[in-house]
């Protein structure tokens, strides 16, 4: 596709149940980055991958918080048990290079997480 | 720690007037400083970045280093620049501090 790709779009989950969202990236992007938005706030880092490797995770606001990306591409955010602070826009980006943002980072649409 | 301060949440000008959006930031190490801009319903996309030195739909922003600002500007506002504006402070090649955001509205 032309840019970064989100889905689903919107999700609501019952408190307590797990979520999932995807992420594809441009393609050939090396960097990838998971951000969290609450409402009238910034995007907020979770995590960075290049490739496959996660190599910062310090953002990921609980255990109950995953993030992988198995063959360097696609991406999946796992949320477990969720709450309703859990409730926002997660937002993921990617960029060429390997040096991180460096270079321009471009950003999916988003998941708007709804916990009710 | 690291910090990016956008203290304005709204700021509304008449078309053809200047705009200041102001950040300021908190940084120990030499800083990556960045301007996104988010038009309605679309997604998040760069604007300028300092080390570019570039201006953008004639946007410029310039790095102050003595009061820690990385203010953007344009000398005459269209209505099209409606947007929200977010800075972002680069930290360790891989990630952004953003500020919470300018909601810019420009008048006809």
């Amino acid at each position: 596709g032309a840019g970064v790709s989100q889905s689903p779009r919107y999700k609501v989950a019952k408190r307590g149940q797990d979520v999932a969202l995807r992420c594809d990236p441009i393609s050939g992007h090396v960097s990838l980055f998971w951000y969290q938005q609450a409402l009238g706030q910034g995007p907020e880092f979770l995590t960075y991958f290049q490739n496959e490797a996660q190599l910062d995770k310090s953002g990921l606001p609980s255990d109950r918080f995953f993030a992988e990306r198995p063959e360097g591409s696609v991406s999946t955010l796992k949320i477990q048990r969720t709450q309703q602070e859990d409730s926002a826009v997660y937002l993921c980006a990617s960029s060429l290079e390997g040096q991180g943002a460096r270079t321009e980072a471009f950003f999916g649409q988003g998941t708007r997480l709804t916990v009710v | 720690a690291q910090r990016v301060t956008q203290p304005e949440k709204l700021l509304s000008v008449f078309k053809g007037a200047p705009v200041e959006l102001k950040c300021n930031y908190s940084y120990s190490g030499s800083p990556e400083l960045f301007w996104y801009v988010q038009y309605s319903r679309q997604r998040l996309q760069l604007l300028l970045r300092h080390i570019s030195r570039e201006s953008i739909k004639g946007f410029t922003a310039d790095l102050n280093k003595g009061e820690t600002s990385f203010h953007l500007k344009k000398p005459f506002a269209q209505e099209e620049d409606s947007a929200m504006y977010y800075c972002a402070l680069l930290y360790n090649f891989n990630k952004f501090y953003f500020g919470s955001g300018t909601k810019l509205n420009v008048k006809p």
